[in-house]
Parts: structure tokens; sequence; C-alpha cells
């Protein structure tokens, strides 16, 4: 069965420099979710998409911005990259809107140098 | 919004035996418990979850029970195996988003 699929799996930027992490979801879910992973840690909800429509938030800096397109892909934008930034981002996917399951992707490994 | 309490954070347990992990949730209006398995580097994986309306789930080795009233969860997994050795966390969720639990590092001894 086809999988949550981002690139770019691996990404290395130096301090202050932008990213753009790319997520393709699931066919036929209409639900997108980033989160953050620090090492160690649990996974960090950052934001949401329904339907291209931005749907909840969490604690996504404001240097992050992150939009749905009408194909349901995401993009997470991320400027004046520090180097707490360096984690590893997931998206995940979901069908409908609700308490549904979320599948996630393989990850991209953000490292801030 | 939502806290999310893991216990115990490391189990180590002899193969065959079995894992209990326990959480906690702070909001009543939460409404969909998750767990998800997730190997170093590897993404989290759901391996069984739970709504409010439901009180016990099972899936072969692995089950969940639900306390609404009490506010918690656990999951519990049967005759343990080498390949169960991983990071579980447990989540709650209000419609979208999950809050995550710290994770408990099981560790499955051959």
């Amino acid at each position: 069965a086809a999988g949550v699929i981002q690139s770019p799996r691996h990404l290395i930027k130096e301090k202050r420099e932008t990213a753009t992490l790319k997520c393709y979801p699931i066919p036929r879910h209409d639900t997108v979710y980033w989160y953050q992973q620090g090492p160690g840690q649990d996974p960090q909800f950052l934001i949401s998409f329904y339907e291209k429509m931005q749907s909840d938030k969490g604690s996504i800096p404001d240097r992050f911005s992150a939009q749905q397109f009408s194909d349901y892909h995401s993009e997470l934008n991320m400027s004046s990259l520090e180097l707490g930034d360096s984690a590893l981002y997931f998206c995940a996917s979901s069908l409908g809107q609700g308490p549904y399951e979320q599948y996630f992707g393989p990850g991209t490994r953000l490292t801030v140098t | 919004g939502e806290n999310v309490e893991q216990h115990p954070s490391t189990l180590s347990v002899q193969e065959g035996d079995s894992a209990v992990i326990k959480c906690t949730y702070s909001d009543s209006a939460s409404n969909y418990f998750p767990w998800y398995k997730q190997e170093l580097g590897k993404r989290p994986q759901l391996i069984i979850d739970i709504r409010s309306n439901v009180g016990e789930k099972k899936d072969q080795r692995i089950a969940v029970t639900l306390n609404k009233t009490a506010k918690h969860f656990s999951l519990h997994i049967t005759e343990t195996q080498p390949e169960d050795s991983a990071v579980y966390f447990c989540a709650a969720s209000i419609n979208y988003k999950l809050s995550f639990g710290a994770g408990t590092t099981v560790t499955v001894r051959a």
C-alpha cells in the first residue's frame, strides 16, 4: 500500500538559511499534520491542514509557515534557521476531519550547522 | 492544552513475558487514543488505537484499555518477542493534533 512520502530525507543547512520540506499524503487522504521530534523526545505537533485550510496550530515558530495545495501535498517552509531547529520532521496524513488514524511518513532529518 | 504522562520511561522484560505501559491524560474532551511504536531513526508506526466509546480493544498480542473516568489508558503486550524492542508512545487527541507521552523504551531480553 502507498505510504506518506516526504522529501528530502536529509537536509543540511547553515544558520539563517531557509529550508522547504515536502509531504505527499497517502492517496485520498485529505488531512496533513506536521510534527517535530528532537533527539530522545516525543513528536511535537506543529500544524495541520484539512482540505487545504489550516485546521489546527501547535508550537510552530513564526519563522515557519506551511500550506496544503490542491493535490493535497503540503510544504513546510522554514526561514532564519537556528541550531535548535535541528530535528526530525514528520508529516502524517489521515482520511477525513476528526480523530482518525494518522499515518506517518519516513521523516526529514534537518541538521542546522 | 492536553498533557499526557507516560510510565515507565524504560521497561526491560524477558522474552515471553508481558509488558504494560500506562498513560494518563488531562483533558476530558480527548476522544481518541493511539499507540505508536518507533524504532531508532524510523517513523512512528501506529500499532493500535481506541476511541472514547470503547473500554478495551485487542489485536493479537497487543491490547489497550481505557478508563475515561480516571483518564488513563494502558498498552498490554503479551508473549513479548525481541522484535518488540522499541520506543512506544501513547497519545491523546481532540479532533486533530496528537499530544504524545514522553515514550517508553522497551527492551526484550532473549
